[in-house]
């Protein structure tokens, strides 16, 4: 079984603060994925990677950076959060290309305050 | 860009009632599509998928065809249980610049009621 996981599932931090949000994959997938999900919004790509030290801007990079330095480990990076970063942020992963299913961590909610 | 629009909701119903959650999209050509449910307090998980016209993806009762003419992914189950309580999002495969993505609708919220 795939596995993702995710290093919080509850976080509250301040503003100006800089938050750290891990992902890790036990399946050797290429492809690594970080979404906010919010209420009547679904879910926003932020950034992705296809692989290592390699990144690319979703939908909503505003704000954010990313580090890809492992195959199986992908981090999401606010420099300095702000309380419109307040969300919950689900990784994913996937392998190769085309239509490969995609799984998905537990999720973090972030609060900041 | 590509899109997905999908009702709303929230759905609720009662058990083994009949469910329709609609989902139409706007792409280039003719992408894979998916079903993906969201249970309380958990991560996304892949119901069902659908990779060329006509297809009909199917998995724990639910059910999609995908219909290039209305350009739509329509989820179905025949008879709903309160443990299908969850939200559902449709997604197709973006490709742009030589990416793939996926892009969700906004989810629909089923409640099923014993």
């Amino acid at each position: 079984d795939v596995k993702v996981t995710q290093s919080s599932r509850y976080l509250v931090k301040r503003t100006g603060e800089k938050v750290f949000l891990e992902c890790v994959q036990d399946m050797d997938h290429e492809n690594m994925f970080w979404y906010r999900q919010d209420p009547g919004l679904g879910l926003r790509l932020i950034y992705f990677s296809y692989d290592v030290k390699m990144k690319e801007k979703g939908d909503i990079p505003e704000g954010y950076s990313v580090s890809r330095e492992k195959k199986e480990r992908f981090s999401l990076i606010l420099e300095s959060a702000s309380t419109n970063q307040t969300s919950m942020y689900l990784c994913a992963s996937s392998f190769g290309t085309g239509a490969n299913t995609q799984y998905f961590g537990p999720g973090t909610r972030l609060t900041v305050l | 860009g590509d899109s997905v629009t999908q009702m709303e909701g929230p759905v609720t119903l009662s058990e083994e009632a009949f469910l329709t959650i609609n989902c139409t999209y706007t792409a280039t050509g003719y992408p894979s599509l998916f079903w993906y449910v969201q249970y309380p307090g958990e991560g996304l998980q892949l119901l069902l998928k659908a990779t060329k016209a006509d297809d009909k993806g199917s998995n724990k009762g639910f059910e999609a065809t995908y219909r290039k003419e209305t350009t739509s992914f329509h989820l179905e189950k025949g008879s709903v249980q309160v443990s299908d309580s969850a939200v559902y999002f449709c997604a197709l495969i973006s490709v742009r610049g030589g990416s793939e993505k996926l892009v969700f609708g906004k989810g629909t919220k089923l409640t099923v009621n014993p």
